[in-house]
């Protein structure tokens, strides 16, 4: 099984909602990746779990929160997000954190603020 | 640094046509170098990949050859169909920086009957 599942698919959210996208993978997997990706665009990386703990913080702003509760699980928690912000949501993981690694990406939350 | 470069799309092509993706890269370290694909309205799948120098990477009739005298990573397919019309992400992978990728700005490929 490599598959890494999202929900929701789509999300709606305004400016003052507090709303959370979950990533889920059961490949023993042990680096979970958060990308944010406009349209026509390659994905940017926004945050890396390494074995459950934040490695890489891609100087994203603070309405962004990220939490790994497990090595299967990892959360976006949007607060007070921006017009901007909106844009596909990618989570990924990794069997580790070498360079051959390949990276397994989930089918992405859709998010639109309004 | 490390960084990725990728020919520019949108790309045309007609059913059973001969495709080529230029990606070339600078890398600080030894290089991992993969390519990926994204369907409309999905995420990015592997598409092949290749972790050292004259490695051939191939899957669906697609290859691509690690080339570190030309620092290059073309992408090619003999006959392309309708349904490989997606958008193509060259990327890399560095010892320096571990798994963290690097992404081309991706070719769309649109492929008509």
């Amino acid at each position: 099984d490599t598959e890494v599942t999202q929900t929701p698919k789509h999300l709606v959210m305004g400016m003052t909602n507090k709303k959370s996208l979950k990533c889920e993978q059961h490949m023993g997997h042990r680096a979970m990746y958060w990308y944010k990706q406009k349209a026509k665009k390659p994905p940017e990386l926004m945050f890396v779990y390494s074995y459950e703990k934040l490695s890489i913080n891609e100087s994203v702003p603070s309405r962004f929160s990220p939490e790994c509760p497990n090595s299967s699980l990892l959360n976006l928690h949007l607060h007070a997000l921006q017009p901007e912000d909106s844009a596909l949501y990618l989570c990924a993981s990794s069997l580790g954190g070498t360079r051959t690694d390949t990276q397994y990406f989930g089918p992405g939350t859709r998010l639109t603020v309004l | 640094g490390n960084s990725v470069t990728q020919m520019e799309g949108p790309v045309t092509l007609s059913e059973e046509a001969f495709l080529t993706i230029n990606c070339t890269y600078t890398a600080t370290g030894y290089p991992s170098l993969f390519w990926y694909v994204q369907y409309p309205g999905e995420g990015l799948q592997l598409l092949l990949k290749a972790t050292k120098a004259d490695d051939k990477g191939s899957n669906k009739g697609f290859e691509a050859t690690y080339r570190k005298e030309t620092t290059s990573f073309h992408l090619e397919k003999g006959s392309v169909q309708v349904s490989d019309s997606a958008v193509y992400f060259c990327a890399l992978t560095d010892t320096s920086t571990g798994n963290q990728f690097y992404f081309g700005t991706g070719t769309s490929l649109t492929v008509i009957p």
